[in-house]
Formats: C-alpha cells, structure tokens, sequence
C-alpha cells in the first residue's frame, strides 16, 4: 500500500465549469503523476511532478494544469471541462529505491462532464 | 517514440485453461523497463511485475510467467490454470529506466474473462 488517496472519487459537473481534482500521498515520494483512462487507449500521462513546485507536462496536458505546493499533494485542474475529458483519473507516485523502481497507483477519481 | 501494442482486446476462457496476453513494444532506449499491472472489476491498478532490459530471464510467480525476449520485443504475460478470480483488464507498459521521472507508456490493455 503506496498511502494515495484520491479526492473526489466521483464527479459530476458541466461543461465550462472549473474542476480540481486532488491526489494525496503520505510517504514523502518526490515524483507524482497524473494518468487519464479511456476505452481503447489505456492510460496515457497528463502531468508530472519531481518536486515541490517542479512539474512538467506529458502526452496529453492541453485543458490541464496541476499545482504541487506541498509534498504530498497533487493538483490537478480541469479550468473549464469539455465533455472530451470525460474519463477515469488515476494519479500514481514512483517508488524509487535501491531494491525497487515502481510506479502505484491511486484508487482512481470518475469524472463525467455533461 | 514509445509505443505498446497489445493486439488482443478481449480473450475469454474456461477456468483452469492456460492463456498468455501479448506486449509487443517499441522503444529507441537501450535500457527501459516493462510492467505489467492488473484493473480488477473494482478499477485499482495492481502492479505485477517491473522487468529491466538487460535481464531476459523469464520469470514465474505461482500461476504467472512472463516471458521477455529482446529479439522479437515483447514481454508476454502466461496464466496457467485459470481462475474466475483472474478476471481483469492487463496492461502493460514501458519506461526508460534511469534517473528522473518514469513516465510510462502504456498498451492499450487487455480485457480478460475466466468463465467458470
């Protein structure tokens, strides 16, 4: 168990409105990551983090934005959904020591924009 | 660029059959990773496996091998006598290995079902 928890874990909301989804860790881990889940594409990166306020985009970050000011939380902002975005939000962290190099996952956050 | 393809979008089975889920990747590094992690009907992701490119030994954890060849790039996932409990969508993915962030790629997944 990485110690990640996600809020919420289910959203409703229009299109247009702001959204902020939050991902929460407890182990100190520096880098955080933000996934999106869709049918037919598997899980493809939005944003990531190596560090307080140090953060960089990945393959799918146009609508995006993610905020890191502490350790253990990770910001990720929808500043006006589109139905497009729609999908399942995994947020994981990397454990990275000597004996292991592994990415865990969050429970997942369901967001439907209507 | 990075790419994994897992060709097989659902494969469904009776319990106790034996049955391998495809990866194929395409990667420029010299050294990355691949994984495998398993999405239960509840949604988690539950890491299986991290194999490094460097070490092609195939490995078995109970009911679960993994076969790694580096000549075809693909990193193969068996399941020997099937459970309904095995149920679930696979994914695999690949990273570069080395410092900094491990951004994964991932296939597209595949669905599995056990029947019983």
């Amino acid at each position: 168990d990485a110690g990640i928890t996600q809020s919420p874990r289910h959203k409703v909301t229009e299109t247009g409105t702001p959204v902020t989804l939050r991902c929460h860790q407890t182990e100190n881990h520096r880098y955080m990551y933000w996934y999106r889940q869709d049918p037919g594409h598997g899980l493809r990166l939005i944003h990531y983090s190596y560090g307080v306020k140090d953060t960089d985009k990945g393959e799918v970050s146009d609508g995006y934005s993610v905020s890191r000011s502490k350790t253990e939380d990770f910001l990720l902002t929808l500043e006006s959904a589109t139905s497009s975005q729609t999908s399942v939000y995994f947020c994981a962290i990397s454990e990275r020591t000597a004996s292991t190099d592994t990415q865990y996952f969050g429970p997942g956050t369901r967001l439907t924009v209507l | 660029a990075q790419k994994v393809t897992q060709a097989q979008t659902e494969i469904s089975v009776v319990e106790k059959e034996d049955v391998t889920l495809d990866c194929v990747y395409e990667t420029r590094d010299t050294t990355y990773y691949l994984f495998w992690y398993k999405q239960p009907p509840s949604g988690e992701l539950v890491f299986l496996i991290r194999r490094n490119s460097f070490d092609e030994q195939n490995e078995i954890s109970g009911r679960y091998s993994w076969n790694f060849q580096k000549s075809t790039s693909s990193f193969n996932f068996t399941i020997t006598a099937s459970q309904v409990v095995d149920s679930a969508v696979y994914f695999c993915a690949l990273s570069p290995l080395g410092q900094g962030a491990q951004k994964l790629v991932f296939g597209q997944g595949t669905r599995l079902t056990i029947n019983p």
